[in-house]
């Protein structure tokens, strides 16, 4: 089974500051996706950036960006210029898909706080 | 384009009692997902339609949860009788299609306390 693991349950950054959320994942797979979700305290979650596992390069989507560690089966979440609107849930999310299963696995997330 | 609905967005019963959750996904998508997240942790898939068949219900407590899809739209799931542990917020999500190239849309959830 895979297991995803967030080592940091909160983080704070100053609005325009850099911040890292760390995420590792245990797997014997060797093709699989990875996906950051934010959950801001309205609940609904959202898709942040995905990260398909047989490409070298890190995907990025505007002020996110990842940093894909195949070999340590790391994949931290870099926000850049941090907003106040980036306050929320964090979750580190594993899938295999199989056939039509498309099961998404998480990790416990990171509250992360942008403040003034 | 609207999103996928959920109703209620809040509920508390009393342990033993039954309870249902109704999810509406977006229109036009093949799968929908329901999950638990309970508090301090991440979700947990429970079960997945594609259409109105199941595809994974692996990680359903099928002795007092139940869930169905008609007719590949609306959702219900239902728990029967309720336990202190499902105290949880219970998500649903919709995807077109399926996979890692089909985005997984959450709705806002339904918080489930149970006494």
């Amino acid at each position: 089974a895979q297991t995803v693991t967030q080592s940091q349950p909160e983080m704070s950054v100053q609005e325009a500051e850099t911040v890292t959320l760390s995420c590792t994942y245990d797997t014997s797979e060797n093709n699989y996706y990875l996906f950051w979700y934010k959950q801001p305290p309205s609940r609904q979650m959202i898709l942040v950036i995905r990260q398909e596992a047989y490409k070298q390069q890190n995907a990025t989507e505007n002020r996110f960006s990842v940093n894909f560690q195949k070999a340590a089966k790391s994949f931290s979440l870099k926000i850049s210029d941090s907003q106040l609107g980036d306050t929320a849930m964090y979750f580190c999310a594993f899938m295999k898909p199989a056939g039509t299963a498309s099961k998404l696995t998480f990790g416990t997330g990171t509250r992360l706080q942008v403040t003034l | 384009e609207a999103g996928v609905a959920q109703s209620p967005r809040y509920k508390i019963i009393e342990k033993r009692q039954s309870v249902a959750f109704w999810c509406n996904p977006i229109s036009g998508h093949a799968t929908l997902y329901w999950y638990q997240q309970i508090l301090g942790q991440g979700p947990k898939l429970l079960i997945q339609f594609q259409n109105n068949g199941v595809v994974d219900d692996s990680q359903l407590p099928k002795d007092r949860f139940s869930a169905e899809r008609l007719k590949g739209v609306d959702s219900t799931l239902k728990i029967q009788p309720a336990k202190l542990e499902d105290s949880a917020v219970y998500l649903c999500a919709s995807s077109r299609g399926w996979g890692s190239s089909s985005e997984q849309f959450f709705g806002p959830g339904t918080r489930l306390t149970v006494l």
